[in-house]
């Protein structure tokens, strides 16, 4: 398993703002995943990101406002950018185990709880 | 495309009796199927996996899970609840032609919550 952390755990932020929120993990790993979990929603995929490359988004979410960076296998950090409220939500950050076997889980950090006024 | 129906946004169910959450998914090929619980104000834990074999998948937390291929079911089960296991159930599928660093696909989730 890996242990995830993520800094910081809640922040409360004015509109038109930027949160960078970090993610930590204890092991190396190839792939971490940011998700987005809206007010008693499901968990929404905002992108993938692999060390060394550009982060992949999913649709209807794009770079200038979700900037991503994945200096090394065990850190990457998420960008909200000019917040609005509507992006508050819980961002979590999400890591597969190194092996590439498809029935391997992920697992997920604690969340950052966004709240924009 | 890959998909995960939970139809019952909420459970209710009286403490010790048996609770079931409801998950059905949808993959071209053959899946593997998680379940997830989030506890307020925490993460995702990972609760159990079918991957092979045996059709009911025994996970933490005395929970188990029973893979219906004809049904595209993967129904989460306890035998008898506990208040502590109010809170939010996610049920997720990957396609077996991907691999570990193919993201999960979640369903919207479903509130149980167990009354003393």
């Amino acid at each position: 398993s890996a242990v995830i952390s993520q800094k910081p755990s809640r922040d409360i932020c004015q509109r038109g703002t930027s949160l960078t929120i970090q993610c930590q993990v204890d092991s190396q790993v190839t792939m971490m995943f940011w998700y987005r979990q809206q007010p008693g929603q499901s968990l929404t995929l905002i992108a993938t990101a692999n060390q060394g490359s550009e982060a992949t988004y999913e649709s209807g979410f794009v770079i200038d406002k979700f900037p991503i960076s994945r200096p090394n296998l065990t850190f990457s950090t998420l960008t909200v950018s000019n917040m609005s409220p509507e992006d508050s939500s819980i961002y979590l950050c999400s890591v597969g185990t190194s092996g590439t076997s498809s029935y391997n889980e992920q697992f997920f950090g604690p969340g950052t709880r966004l709240t924009v006024l | 495309a890959q998909s995960v129906a939970q139809p019952e946004d909420q459970v209710n169910v009286a403490e010790g009796n048996p609770l079931t959450v409801k998950c059905t998914y949808s993959v071209s090929g053959n899946p593997y199927l998680f379940w997830y619980v989030q506890y307020p104000n925490r993460g995702l834990q990972f609760l159990l996996k079918y991957i092979t074999g045996d059709n009911l998948v025994k996970g933490s937390y005395g929970f188990e899970a029973e893979f219906n291929k004809s049904q595209t079911s993967f129904h989460l089960k306890k035998p008898s609840a506990l208040v502590s296991d109010s809170a939010l159930y996610f049920c997720a599928v990957r396609d077996r032609r991907g691999s570990g660093n193919t993201p999960l696909v979640f369903g919207k989730g479903t509130r149980l919550s167990v009354i003393a």
